[in-house]
């Protein structure tokens, strides 16, 4: 089944535990992303990379580290993280060169809690 | 700059309605695309729709219905019948062709369907 996974989906942490978010996706694409959904906010882009050891800062980077080694993996790094960052995180691929080639392919989304 | 706005924050209506979110966008570009993802209680995002800015035909697909008018940079969608399966958050995004790594989404519109 063609999809986009993330891990963990659920996960509370304290302000400064460094912590890793996975995003693996099965259907070859060549362009990933993350977004961050906050009320009233809508989705707002972290970091995408267009192929392998290719990325760049979204709206939002701060923060954040991302990296692309695999063509599949594109974990988010939250390196030091504090309570702005509680948030709904969403990883997604899309076929072709870029975010509006085709659809966003979502994963289920990762909420994560900063205490 | 490229910007999606939805200003409708949430709508209610009894089941078997008609309902219309709107979707206002800015871009100066002359080729763009725009989207609409819905986000059930379940949490993850699921494709629409996606329209090239060269494409003005209105598109249906089933209950659901999209008009594009480039005159007044709308992208508007219309449940028929509404059902209560419809209740989710609904959210329109946009993408340059010239930022092709950027897709600005909107703040969304919650659709409740009561029975």
């Amino acid at each position: 089944e063609a999809q986009v996974t993330q891990n963990p989906r659920y996960l509370i942490t304290v302000t400064g535990k460094k912590l890793t978010v996975t995003c693996s996706q099965n259907m070859n694409h060549e362009y990933m992303s993350w977004y961050r959904q906050d009320p009233g906010l809508g989705l707002r882009q972290i970091y995408y990379s267009m192929n392998v050891e290719v990325t760049d800062k979204g709206d939002v980077p701060e923060g954040y580290k991302v990296s692309r080694k695999e063509k599949r993996n594109f974990p988010l790094i939250l390196e030091s993280p504090s309570p702005n960052q509680t948030s709904l995180y969403f990883c997604a691929s899309s076929p072709g060169q870029g975010a509006n080639t085709g659809e966003l392919f979502f994963g289920e989304g990762s909420r994560l809690t900063v205490l | 700059a490229q910007k999606v706005t939805q200003a409708q924050t949430e709508i209610s209506v009894v089941e078997k309605e008609d309902v219309t979110l709107d979707c206002v966008y800015e871009t100066r570009d002359t080729t763009y695309y725009l989207f609409w993802y819905k986000q059930p209680p379940s949490g993850e995002l699921v494709f629409l729709i996606r329209r090239n800015s060269f494409d003005e035909q209105n598109e249906i697909s089933g209950r659901y219905s999209w008009n594009f008018q480039k005159s007044t940079s709308s992208f508007n969608f219309t449940i028929t019948a509404s059902q209560v399966v419809d209740s989710a958050v609904y959210f329109c995004a946009l993408s340059e062709a010239n930022n092709n790594n950027d897709m600005r989404f909107g703040a969304g519109t919650r659709l409740t369907v009561k029975p």
